[in-house]
């Protein structure tokens, strides 16, 4: 069964600092991976997705993630936070014969 | 206009009650999902279905019902609500035109309180 962890639960950073958010899945075949975003009262909006071709994903909002077959892991990067990044993060996985499985969530606290 | 559109977006209730919520999209895709949103527990799949004729049960279906209506249209019931069903509830919709690479799309949420 395919599955997904986010080992971090909270994360806090300071605003302008850099910013790695961790997705580590489990999943048969080749997977598809993608990041989700969810601003307080909101629904969930897509960062970025992985198929195939380049590992260096490019998103939206200057985000970037690098999907890692040998570590099972696709983790959410941004250079420079802006006190707007703040929000719930969602790694999700799966493939078009399958439903996708979210993770747990990562809440960004972002620090003056 | 919003693609994926919820109602209502607020709801309370009472315990035993019946109530159905609603999604209807634009988007014109032939999937649509219902998922619930717990705080610390993520997104968790209640029902989904991949079109008109097709539904199935996820993760999470028992105490819920759906009724896909058009392919525009996905309803979500609760047949007797109780306190646990207290969530935030979202809807989406996806197709398979990239390739084969599923993107879901989803509403604002629906959240609803059973006292």
């Amino acid at each position: 069964a395919q599955s997904v962890t986010q080992p971090d639960i909270h994360i806090t950073v300071s605003e302008g600092a850099s910013l790695e958010l961790r997705c580590n899945y489990s999943y048969g075949a080749t997977p598809y991976l993608f990041w989700y975003v969810q601003s307080p009262g909101q629904g969930l909006q897509l960062l970025l997705k992985y198929f195939s071709g380049d590992t260096l994903v490019q998103g939206i909002k200057g985000f970037e993630a690098e999907f890692k077959r040998s570590q099972s892991s696709f983790n959410l990067r941004k250079p420079s936070v802006h006190w707007s990044d703040a929000a719930e993060y969602f790694c999700a996985v799966g493939s078009g014969y399958s439903t996708l499985t979210f993770g747990k969530g990562t809440m960004l606290l972002v620090s003056p | 206009d919003a693609d994926v559109t919820q109602t209502p977006r607020n709801r309370i209730t009472k315990t035993g009650k019946r109530i159905m919520l609603e999604c209807s999209q634009t988007k014109g895709h032939d999937r649509m999902y219902w998922y619930r949103q717990d705080p610390g527990l993520g997104l968790r799949l209640i029902y989904y279905s991949f079109d008109v004729k097709d539904i199935n049960k996820g993760e999470i279906s028992d105490g819920y019902s759906v009724s896909r209506q058009a392919q525009a249209k996905f309803s979500l019931s609760l047949e007797s609500a109780i306190p646990n069903q207290t969530a935030l509830y979202f809807c989406a919709t996806s197709d398979l035109s990239e390739g084969g690479l599923e993107t879901q799309y989803f509403g604002p949420g629906t959240r609803l309180l059973v006292l």
